[in-house]
């Protein structure tokens, strides 16, 4: 079964870091790009950031930009995000996400998600 | 950044009946546009790709349409599952790719 697992979530305080991890299996985590979307309460989904095959690429939304680092271990089946300066409009459900179609052109949609972990901004 | 608007926000529809959901992206985005069905509490499960494939295992009661900057999900025949949010997604202009705001179908 094809899965992705997410975890480190939780609350941090504003100024804080942390780190998600997302665990990838039934399928070669290799062959795919990946990308990290969230979800703040009440809201539609946000594409955050991407990274290729091979980590060697990297694309990021502007609001977080220059505070989140997308990385990947492949030996390990394993994508990360690695978050610090956080404030209150990161408070979101973060999800671990496969990305399938077009390598070419990169025409990426997310065909796999994870379940979600949660990250609370907040003193 | 291509925004994406959906309408209309709620949708209410008896079971049994039909469902049109629609996506205007603010450019042209070719045929690059997703949609995702989202219940409470769960991740968005890719129902159609490439604005007109569904996804495996998605029901044929889903169907997608459309190209440039308008776009449609039609469920056919609306069942108690099918009560949820849409989002419509694009993916031919990144960064960043963009979500439409969601509409929400209800049990009329």
């Amino acid at each position: 079964e094809v899965q992705l697992v997410e975890s480190g979530g939780g609350l941090v305080q504003p100024g804080g870091s942390l780190r998600l991890s997302c665990v990838a299996s039934g399928f070669t985590f290799g062959d795919y790009c990946m990308s990290w979307v969230r979800q703040a309460p009440g809201r539609g989904p946000e594409w955050v950031a991407h990274i290729k095959k091979d980590g060697n690429e990297r694309w990021y939304v502007d609001s977080v930009k220059g505070r989140y680092t997308i990385s990947r271990d492949n030996a390990k089946n394993s994508l990360y995000l690695e978050m610090k300066s956080l404030g209150a409009e990161d408070t979101a459900v973060f999800y671990c996400a496969r990305d399938s179609g077009d390598s070419y052109y990169k025409y990426y949609y997310m065909d796999v998600w994870g379940k979600g972990t949660t990250v609370t901004v907040s003193s | 950044e291509t925004v994406m608007t959906q309408s209309p926000d709620t949708l209410s529809v008896s079971p049994g009946e039909r469902a049109t959901l629609s996506c205007r992206a603010s450019q042209s985005v070719r045929n690059n546009v997703a949609w995702y069905q989202q219940k409470p509490g769960q991740a968005p499960r890719l129902l159609i790709y490439d604005a007109s494939t569904r996804a495996t295992g998605i029901p044929a009661r889903f169907s997608g349409s459309g190209s440039e900057t308008e776009f449609s999900l039609t469920i056919s025949t609306l069942q108690s599952e099918d009560f949820a949010f849409y989002y419509c997604h694009q993916y031919n202009d990144w960064p960043p790719r963009t979500f439409g705001q969601g509409t929400k179908v209800e049990i009329k």
